[in-house]
């Protein structure tokens, strides 16, 4: 079943560490992206990427870093975790030329003590 | 470039009672229009869209939403909510951008549904 899947779900960390959340669709889309949200509040957009090799920054600053060697795998990376770093992150894909709709993931909710 | 009002960040409505979540859009071209749902600690999941033909569409679980060009709109309405309705609710625009479609959300609206 095409799907798009997010792992962890929650992460409990310490300040300083570096983490990698993990994004994989199975639906061939070429466009994803990273969300971050805090609890009842508005989506922003921190990274997104056209295909393999592209990478862009979202209309939110983010210290975050992302990578797409694969199609189907859009990891993002924070090199050194941070309190103000606790918030969910959700990662959606879509077709580049379709209407856009996204496919969400569960989303992984971190949280940096 | 466009943007998505959703003009009541919270929406307080008892249990069978009708409601109206607003949604309005700024873009001036063709447009496809989505809402998403969002239940706590999960993803966004597709509740309805727009794309063409009839400006009125529906869900499986009774909410609606009419495309309205003249009045650049799009809200969601329900006759009678239920408390599993409870969630917070994303109206999103894609319009053209070059030769591709840019996605747009506002900013949701949390519905909660009184017993």
């Amino acid at each position: 079943e095409a799907d798009i899947y997010q792992t962890p779900r929650y992460l409990v960390i310490g300040t300083g560490k570096k983490i990698t959340l993990e994004c994989s669709q199975t639906m061939g889309h070429d466009k994803m992206y990273w969300y971050q949200q805090d609890p009842g509040m508005e989506l922003h957009l921190i990274h997104y990427s056209y295909g393999v090799n592209s990478t862009e920054k979202g209309d939110l600053s983010s210290e975050s870093t992302v990578s797409r060697i694969r199609t189907e795998h859009f990891p993002l990376t924070l090199e050194s975790a941070r309190p103000s770093h606790t918030s969910q992150y959700l990662c959606a894909s879509s077709d580049l030329f379709g209407s856009a709709e996204a496919f969400f993931g569960q989303g992984t909710r971190l949280t940096v003590v | 470039a466009q943007s998505v009002t959703q003009l009541d960040s919270q929406v307080p409505v008892f249990e069978e009672a009708p409601v109206e979540l607003r949604c309005n859009y700024s873009s001036s071209v063709s447009v496809y229009l989505f809402w998403y749902v969002q239940y706590p600690n999960q993803g966004l999941q597709l509740l309805l869209k727009y794309l063409s033909g009839s400006t009125l569409v529906e869900s499986i679980n009774g909410f609606e939403a009419e495309f309205n060009k003249s009045q650049t709109s799009f809200h969601l309405r329900k006759p009678s909510v239920h408390i599993s309705d409870t969630a917070e609710y994303f109206c999103a625009v894609s319009a053209p951008t070059g030769s591709a479609r840019q996605l747009t959300f506002g900013s949701g609206t949390q519905l909660t549904v009184l017993p």
